[in-house]
C-alpha cells in the first residue's frame, strides 16, 4: 500500500504567524496535492505539483504557497495564518493526474487551528 | 449551485441492514471516484468508476452517466463501515470536485 505521511498531525497557530505543513510520499508518484476540508464539507484543492521544483495553483490558492523540493516532499506554507484557514489539510499523491484512472493516496490529515 | 451533491447527508443503520448512498452531478463527467473517510479522519479510495458497475466485497458502485448520478451500495452493513463516504468527479479538466459526503453510522 502506498504511503503518504503528513506532519504535524495537528497544530495550533496564532493569527499572523507562519505555518508550514509537510508531506512525504514513498510511492514514487509524480503528482502531489494539498486539499483542505472544512467541517461538513468535501475537499477543495489548494495547490498541486507534477514535478519537483514546480507547483501549480488549484481552486483556492489565495493565502497559501507550496513548495516541491523533491519528488518525495511537498509542503504547504501559510505565510500569515488567518482564522479562516482553520481546517483539516490533506496531502495526496497519484501516479498521474487525479482525475484520470489513477487512485489518489491520502495522508492522515493535519488539523490546523488558527487562534 | 453545487456541482456534486450527495444524499443523504447522514444515515443511521442497524448492523446487517443495507445502505444506498447517492451522488448526483450537474456537469459532464470525465471520472468518478468514491472515497471512505474513517471516523478518525483518514481517507481511502474505494472505487474509480466513471461508468457502469463495479463491486468490491460488500460494496457496489453504479454510475449512470446519462442520468448524472452514481450510487454506492453497502450490503449487510457492519459497525466498522461507520464513517463518511465522499464522491468526487472530474469534468473538463482533471481536477476532482468533491461532494460534501454522507455520514454513515452503523449501530449494533
Amino acid at each position: 500500500e502506498a504511503a503518504v505521511t503528513q506532519s504535524p498531525r495537528s497544530k495550533v497557530a496564532v493569527t499572523g504567524g507562519k505555518v508550514t505543513l509537510s508531506c512525504h510520499q514513498t510511492n514514487n508518484h509524480d503528482y502531489m496535492y494539498w486539499y483542505r476540508q472544512d467541517t461538513g464539507h468535501g475537499l477543495r484543492l489548494i495547490h498541486y505539483s507534477y514535478v519537483a521544483d514546480s507547483t501549480e495553483k488549484g481552486d483556492i490558492p489565495d493565502g497559501y504557497k507550496a513548495s516541491r523540493p523533491s519528488q518525495e516532499n511537498f509542503s504547504l506554507i501559510l505565510e500569515l495564518a488567518s482564522l479562516s484557514q482553520t481546517a483539516v489539510y490533506f496531502c495526496a499523491s497519484s501516479d498521474a493526474a487525479g482525475g484520470s484512472n489513477e487512485r489518489l493516496f491520502f495522508g492522515h490529515g493535519t488539523k490546523l487551528s488558527v487562534l | 449551485g453545487q456541482q456534486v451533491q450527495q444524499s443523504p447527508a447522514s444515515l443511521v443503520l442497524q448492523e446487517g441492514e443495507n445502505a444506498e448512498l447517492q451522488c448526483n452531478f450537474s456537469t459532464s463527467l470525465n471520472s468518478m471516484q468514491w472515497f471512505y473517510q474513517r471516523p478518525e479522519g483518514s481517507l481511502v479510495s474505494l472505487f474509480y468508476n466513471p461508468s457502469g458497475t463495479k463491486q468490491s466485497g460488500r460494496l457496489t458502485s453504479t454510475t449512470v452517466i446519462k442520468e448524472r448520478r452514481s450510487s454506492l451500495h453497502i450490503s449487510s452493513s457492519q459497525i466498522t463501515d461507520s464513517g463518511t463516504y465522499l464522491c468526487a468527479i472530474s469534468s473538463g479538466s482533471w481536477q476532482l470536485i468533491f461532494g460534501s459526503g454522507t455520514q454513515l453510522t452503523v449501530m449494533p
